[in-house]
């Protein structure tokens, strides 16, 4: 079986513009989750998908956004970029959601210069 | 608002002793305890999961211990292995309706050979 797959791995992009990251989750998976993870902020939750609806939303600014397709891939959107959204952007995918056991990717690395 | 914490950002151990790697929470309404194993360059794995109607749960080396009234839980590895080294986030969700899983900052592993 396959497994979560994202892409691109590594972004590099300026202050103020917009970016788009990609996960296809494991066949099957209905639930994708995006957490964002910086040094000594551990993961933190952005939102999560569950057959194309936004269940859940962490706190971040309304500039972090996210969709999910019928096919249950989802795309995570950061407009206007700042310097502080360098990290590491990771997707989990799993049957139904957080308190069962999810799969992550390998993350895309995002750097705002 | 730090709702799960694990205040040791790093831990060294022996080959063959036993990890102890700890986990607190503030939250009463979580529900579900995941630990998670993450190497560089990699998203993180799965390990071991408990509920909160159980006070241990066993998968070979790794046991989980929950103490529900201290809002504390503990992952054990026994034997430690050098390929252990990596670093564990402890996460928790509110379990079905609230499936965000929130995570501590992790505890980096080192096992000295």
């Amino acid at each position: 079986k396959a497994g979560v797959t994202q892409t691109p791995r590594y972004l590099i992009k300026t202050r103020g513009q917009q970016v788009t990251l990609s996960c296809s989750p494991i066949s099957g998976h209905r639930s994708v989750s995006w957490y964002q993870q910086t040094p000594g902020q551990g993961l933190q939750f952005l939102f999560e998908y569950f057959s194309e609806t936004q269940r859940n939303k962490g706190n971040f600014p309304g500039r972090f956004s996210g969709r999910q397709f019928s096919n249950s891939r989802s795309e995570m959107n950061v407009s206007t970029l700042e310097l502080g959204d360098s990290a590491l952007y990771l997707c989990a995918s799993s049957v139904a959601g957080g308190y069962n056991e999810q799969f992550f990717g390998p993350g895309t690395r995002l750097t705002v210069l | 608002d730090q709702q799960v914490k694990q205040n040791s950002p790093s831990l060294s151990v022996q080959e063959g002793r036993i990890s102890i790697l700890n986990c607190d929470y503030t939250n009463s309404m979580f529900d579900y305890f995941l630990w998670y194993k993450k190497y560089p360059a990699e998203g993180p794995t799965f390990l071991i999961s408990i509920s909160s109607i159980k006070d241990k749960n066993e998968d070979g080396r790794f046991t989980v211990f929950l103490n529900k009234s201290a809002k504390h839980l503990s992952l054990h590895i026994v034997p430690s292995q050098p390929g252990d080294s990596a670093v564990y986030f402890c996460a928790a969700s509110g379990g079905f309706g609230n499936e965000k899983l929130t995570f501590g900052t992790g505890t980096r592993l080192t096992i000295i050979p």
